[in-house]
């Protein structure tokens, strides 16, 4: 058991570019959810996947945001035409079937330049 | 709109000494509330409460919830100073995936 993997670690990138995280979750497990934690604030739900379909998604999930989970194994979280209110730490974790739990990653931070 | 709030924000105290951190939440529908201890990287599993008035307990670490109260307490005793961290409360809703979260207790403790 390797846990949930993030990449990349870090990232920095130019107001107005895109940019896309991955994140692989522990073998087996078919949910995977996406959160983003500002300095001095708890984590915020973005989106949830189960398998391959995205069940839920935040009003704080823009359209400049968008999240995929193609083979229902790893997924990818895209953010177009960066702003600089998009840096954040971006966490991504997962959870067994049946399970409540939820093993986070170490995520990626984001700083928009 | 659910929400959970901890407090303190911010906790120092000398290695050896007691704390307690607590935690309140208004949700809409409760299923469990689970602590989470984040240093510079993933947050940990601590625990996960469902049932009110049982104490889950591992190590120098202990939780409890008391749902008529709204409520959780994280208790360390006999603090090491590698329990300097940021501590995360976060209710799973019923009918939902997503954990809300509290905005953390950040602990720190001084040799």
């Amino acid at each position: 058991d390797t846990g949930v993997s993030q990449n990349p670690r870090h990232k920095i990138t130019k107001r107005g570019q895109n940019v896309t995280f991955r994140c692989d979750p522990i073998s087996e497990h078919n949910r995977l959810y996406w959160y983003r934690q500002t300095l001095g604030q708890g984590p915020e739900f973005l989106t949830y996947f189960q398998n391959e379909a995205q069940l839920e998604k935040s009003r704080l999930l823009s359209d400049r945001f968008s999240a995929e989970r193609p083979k229902g194994s790893f997924s990818t979280l895209e953010i177009q035409r960066t702003e600089q209110g998009d840096s954040a730490m971006y966490l991504c974790a997962s959870s067994p079937r049946g399970g409540n739990i939820q093993y986070f990653g170490a995520g990626t931070r984001l700083s928009v330049l | 709109e659910d929400k959970v709030v901890q407090s303190p924000l911010s906790l120092v105290v000398h290695e050896g000494d007691t704390v307690t951190l607590n935690c309140s939440y208004e949700v809409t529908n409760f299923r469990s509330l689970l602590w989470y201890k984040q240093e510079k990287k993933a947050p940990t599993f601590l625990f996960m409460l469902t049932s009110s008035g049982i104490e889950k307990k591992s190590g120098r670490l202990s939780s409890i919830l008391d749902k008529k109260e709204l409520s959780s307490i994280l208790n360390i005793t006999a603090t090491q100073t590698g329990d300097s961290a940021i501590y995360l409360c976060a209710v799973l809703v019923q009918g939902a995936q997503k954990l809300v979260f509290g905005q953390g207790t950040r602990l720190t403790i001084n040799p």
